[in-house]
Order: structure tokens, then sequence, then C-alpha cells
């Protein structure tokens, strides 16, 4: 069974940096593209970030590219989301979730994390 | 950038009943057109991929319709269950966007 499980509950300050992780297991986790969704509080989902099978290819949201970047370690089958000079607007719950294998739709997701960004 | 409309914002039905709901594409997406059920709390879900392949274990009294423009998600006799968000998604242009979703309550 796919698991993908990430990290907990995170308040940082505006302009404060802050990296999530995705743990995945029940699945070969190099065969697959990875993503990062984010969702607002009582808002619809956003698309965030993706990253290749081999880690070599990143493609970022207009809204984050500059301040945040997606990477993974294939050895330990984690995604990670590295987020810099955040914003009161990047509060949102944050998903990590595995790519079908056709491409650009996502067939299981993390729990989510909750980022609070405020002072 | 490819818009996606969804109507209605909520849905008020009762269980057994039968749900419509719309999904509208500023520009033609093919049938690159997915949905996702969310429920309060939890991440979002598979239902629908490519307007009418359902994901592995959704019931069969969910299905999806539509090409280029105008999608529809159909729960045939609503269940318990299934009262929630369904949000829908394109893929056929880059980046991804997804609609604002519609809350079927009851």
């Amino acid at each position: 069974e796919v698991h993908l499980v990430q990290s907990g509950r995170n308040l940082v300050q505006p302009g404060g940096s802050l990296r999530l992780s995705c743990a995945a297991s029940g699945f070969t986790f190099n065969d697959y593209w990875m993503t990062w969704v984010r969702q607002a509080p009582g808002k619809g989902l956003e698309w965030v970030a993706n990253i290749n099978r081999g880690g070599t290819v990143q493609y970022s949201a207009d809204s984050v590219k500059g301040r945040f970047t997606v990477s993974r370690d294939n050895a330990r089958n984690s995604l990670y989301l590295h987020m810099t000079s955040l914003r009161a607007e990047d509060t949102a719950v944050y998903y990590c979730a595995r790519d079908a294998v056709a491409g650009r739709y996502y067939d299981s997701w993390g729990q989510g994390t909750l980022v609070t960004v405020s002072s | 950038e490819i818009v996606l409309t969804q109507s209605p914002a909520t849905l008020s039905l009762s269980p057994g009943e039968r749900a419509t709901l719309s999904c509208r594409a500023s520009q033609s997406v093919g049938n690159y057109l997915t949905w996702y059920q969310q429920k309060p709390g939890q991440a979002p879900r598979l239902l629908i991929y490519d307007t009418s392949r359902r994901a592995t274990d959704i019931p069969a009294r969910f299905s999806g319709s539509g090409s280029g423009t105008d999608f529809t998600l159909t729960i045939s006799s609503l269940e318990p269950e299934d009262f929630a968000v369904y949000f829908c998604q394109q893929r056929s242009n880059w980046p991804t966007h997804f609609g604002g979703g519609t809350r079927v309550e009851i």
C-alpha cells in the first residue's frame, strides 16, 4: 500500500525559512514524479512545485518561484520542500502527492502539513 | 492559463439522490480532466481521471463525462460518505490548475 507521511505543524515568522518532508513507502519511489500542492484555509487547491524521477528537473509556480525549491533523496525515499522568504499568504496546508504514471494528476496524497506564517 | 469554473458552489441533496457537478474550462483541455473528493480535515482523493476513468477502488456510482470545455461528475445515488467537496483539475496545459470546488452537503 502506498503511504506518504509528512512532517508535523509548523509556525514561522514572516521572512523565515522552513523545510517540509514527505516520507514515501509502499512503492518504488524513484519511478515517479512527485508534487507539492497547497491549500490556504477554506480555499481551493494550488499546485506549488514538482520534481522528476531523478531529481534533476524541477518546476514551480510563479507565486513561489525563487523562494521555494523542491528536492528529493531517492536513497531515503523522501521528498522535500525548501521554503524561504515566507509570507503570510503562504499560510496553507501543504500536501505532497505522487504523480500518476501518465503525469500531471495525483493518485496518492500525504496527510498534509499546516504551515502558518505569522509574527 | 486555463481557468476551471465549477458549479454550483454548493449542492444540497439527500442520501439516495443524484448529484450532478459541473466543471467548465476557459479553453479546451481535451479529455485531460480529473476529479478529486476531499472530506474535512483530509487530503484529496483521486476519483476520476481522463474525464471518465474511475480510479482504483472508486465505486461505480461515480461517473465522469464530457470533453473539450464542459465536464460533469455524476454521483448516481448519494451515500452518506459522499458528502464532501469535489475539485476538478486539468492536465492539458502547464501549469496545472484546479477548479474552486463544489461542496455537496445534506
